[in-house]
Order: C-alpha cells, then sequence, then structure tokens
C-alpha cells in the first residue's frame, strides 16, 4: 500500500510553544489529506480536510486559528499547533488519499502524540 | 449528525474462535466501508473495505454488508492473540469524502 510519512512521532513541550507535524506522501500525490486527532479510549475525530493549494476545511469546533493547515504541495501538508496547551495533549494522525475519488482508501501517517505540559 | 456506532467492548474470544466485530451507520447514501485494526499507541491499519452488498473474504477476514439494514460486520476466523487490538469501522461521507468512524471495539483473544 500507499506509505504515508509523519514527523514527529512525539513531542513534549512547554505550555505556549507552538508544534508542528509534518505529513508527507512518499509514493504518490496525495491531493487529498485529513488530520484527526485522537484522545485515549476514543475514536479518531476529523480536525480538518485539506487540498493542495487551497484552504483547509475545518470541522465544527475546531478552531482553525489554532490548528493552522498547510498543504502547499500535493506530497506534503503540515499542522501547526499553534501556543499548545495541556489540554491540546493528544494523538494526531494525519491520512491522505491520492486521488479524487471519494472511495479511495485513505492511508494513514504513523502519528503524533503531543504532551503539553 | 451522522453516526457510526459500535460496541466499544471489550470483546473477549478463545483463541482459534471467530470473533465478530458489528458496526451500524446513519447515512443511508454511504457508499464504501472500511475496517481498521489500532494496535495502542499505533496509528489505523487498513485491514477490509467493501462496497457492494454481500461478504468479502480476504484470509481469515470477511467483511458482510447489508444497505437496507444499514449494518457492515467483520468477521476474523481462526482468532490469534496477535488480532488483539481495537477495530475501528468507517464509513465515507459521500459529500466530502471524508471518513467518519465509530468509537471502536476493543478484542481481546486469549489464548
Amino acid at each position: 500500500g500507499a506509505v504515508v510519512s509523519q514527523h514527529p512521532s512525539r513531542v513534549i513541550c512547554k505550555s505556549g510553544t507552538s508544534v508542528k507535524i509534518e505529513c508527507r506522501s512518499l509514493d504518490f500525490q496525495a491531493t487529498t489529506m485529513f488530520w484527526y486527532r485522537q484522545f485515549p479510549k476514543q475514536s479518531l475525530m476529523l480536525m480538518a480536510t485539506s487540498n493542495e493549494g487551497s484552504k483547509a476545511t475545518y470541522e465544527q469546533g475546531v478552531e482553525k486559528d489554532k490548528f493552522l493547515i498547510n498543504h502547499a504541495s500535493l506530497t506534503l501538508s503540515t499542522l501547526t499547533v499553534a501556543s499548545a496547551h495541556p489540554e491540546d495533549s493528544s494523538f494526531y494522525i494525519c491520512s491522505a488519499r491520492s486521488t479524487g475519488a471519494i472511495n479511495e482508501k485513505l492511508f494513514f501517517g504513523s502519528g503524533t502524540q503531543l504532551s503539553v505540559l | 449528525q451522522k453516526e457510526v456506532e459500535q460496541n466499544s467492548g471489550p470483546l473477549s474470544v478463545p483463541e482459534g474462535a471467530i470473533a465478530s466485530l458489528n458496526c451500524t451507520y446513519s447515512d443511508r447514501g454511504s457508499q464504501s466501508f472500511f475496517w481498521y485494526r489500532q494496535y495502542s499507541g499505533k496509528s489505523p491499519e487498513l485491514i477490509m473495505f467493501i462496497y457492494s452488498n454481500g461478504d468479502k473474504e480476504d484470509g481469515r477476514f470477511t467483511a458482510q454488508l447489508n444497505k437496507a439494514s444499514q449494518y457492515v460486520s467483520l468477521l476474523i476466523r481462526d482468532s490469534q492473540p496477535s488480532d488483539s487490538a481495537t477495530y475501528l469501522c468507517a464509513v465515507n461521507d459521500n459529500q466530502g469524502g471524508k471518513l467518519i468512524f465509530g468509537q471502536g471495539t476493543e478484542l481481546s483473544v486469549k489464548p
């Protein structure tokens, strides 16, 4: 299957720090990338959908000024958690789809565990 | 609000038994359905996908889809301890192409 690389795998930072997470599609061009957040023992919650070259679409309740998404190329999307606070501690996972077909399977990055002290 | 419902479990089965995982969804227009396996601390891994009514088999895994009942299931035959994980049902949102996940079912296979 397609490979999606996500870095870093783990971040521990102080409150107020901004954290940047990168998501790369290694062997295909990702027209659409999705960012999910997962709290312990809970399911994946979609935060936003990003299409290359356009502004991200955020889900209800997700602050776009806090979770900045950039999808500057067909192989790279970044999520920046601005001024992170302890309540932002979570497992962040990106996923990518190679074509515009909505039935296309999603491939997931390995996730980033963010811990804000 | 489009929903995907699963029993959170834990579902415990003995090694070698069949594990049956169930999922219902609210959006009758949904067309594609996925089962992901997630180990603790790891990201989801695609196990099966199904688009048409009926059964789809892949090795020890069988996905079953009944669109009239808005029901999709995953059967794992000859369950192994390594199958112990959380299984996430996901349904494609036809309008935006987003994947909506259920809360996951924790499966424990006892040796």
